[in-house]
């Protein structure tokens, strides 16, 4: 089965502090894209990064890296030096890309995240 | 920068009633979506439509729900005879391919009373 799993229901943290997110992710395709997409409090969901299952390098961009471990099937997620309008909620996503699929997204239930100043 | 619209930003609708909620997809795109978002839950899916056709539903999209592409730009959900637990947001989200990242509308927050 495809499944998304972020065991963190919400994350609180002091600006500044550095803060993973983590996300593990279940898929019998060998082939497979992960996804993570931000929800601030006006409810939009924003794009932040895709990864391909044959690219295990790690991503930076500003104060937003990603961990991805397909050995232990996890797309981590961190932000380095926490800012307030870091506060969200943050979707990890799967896309199944079985035979018959339309490439729909498979999300977690989400990682809240507060940054309190 | 292109962005994907909704419309209305929130319906308020009596059970029973039917509704429609309008999306804009980014022009160039050709993959379009329908997920919704109960209070406080995940993000889950609801249909996919590529060349005007769909291409996968979930099975809450029900024979309650029905999805079209009336012109070259609109995107519509309309829901026939809404349930109190339709309540959610529903967003909706275009791609320009088929593994392209998805771009998400804001979303329109539906509320059935």
């Amino acid at each position: 089965a495809q499944k998304v799993t972020q065991a963190q229901t919400e994350i609180s943290v002091v600006e500044k502090e550095d803060v993973t997110l983590d996300c593990v992710y279940e898929t019998r395709d060998t082939t497979y894209y992960l996804f993570w997409y931000k929800q601030p409090p006006s409810g939009e969901l924003v794009f932040l990064i895709r990864r391909n299952s044959f690219d295990e390098q790690n991503e930076i961009s500003g104060r937003y890296s990603w961990n991805f471990q397909k050995s232990t099937s996890s797309f981590n997620f961190t932000i380095t030096a926490s800012q307030v309008v870091d506060s969200a909620v943050y979707f990890c996503a799967l896309v199944d890309l079985r035979k018959d699929s339309s490439y729909k997204l498979i999300f977690g239930s989400g990682t809240r995240l507060l940054v309190r100043p | 920068e292109p962005e994907v619209t909704q419309t209305p930003s929130h319906q308020v609708t009596q059970m029973g009633q039917e509704v429609i909620l309008r999306c804009v997809p980014i022009s160039n795109h050709l993959y379009f979506y329908w997920y919704r978002q109960i209070l406080g839950q995940k993000v889950e899916f609801l249909v996919s439509f590529y060349n005007n056709e769909i291409s996968e539903k979930s099975e809450i999209f029900d024979d309650q729900f029905s999805v079209e592409r009336p012109d070259g730009s609109n995107f519509t959900l309309k829901i026939r005879s809404t349930k109190l637990e339709d309540s959610a947001m529903y967003f909706c989200a275009s791609s320009v391919g088929d593994l392209y990242e998805q771009y998400f509308g804001p979303g329109t927050r539906l509320t059935v009373t």
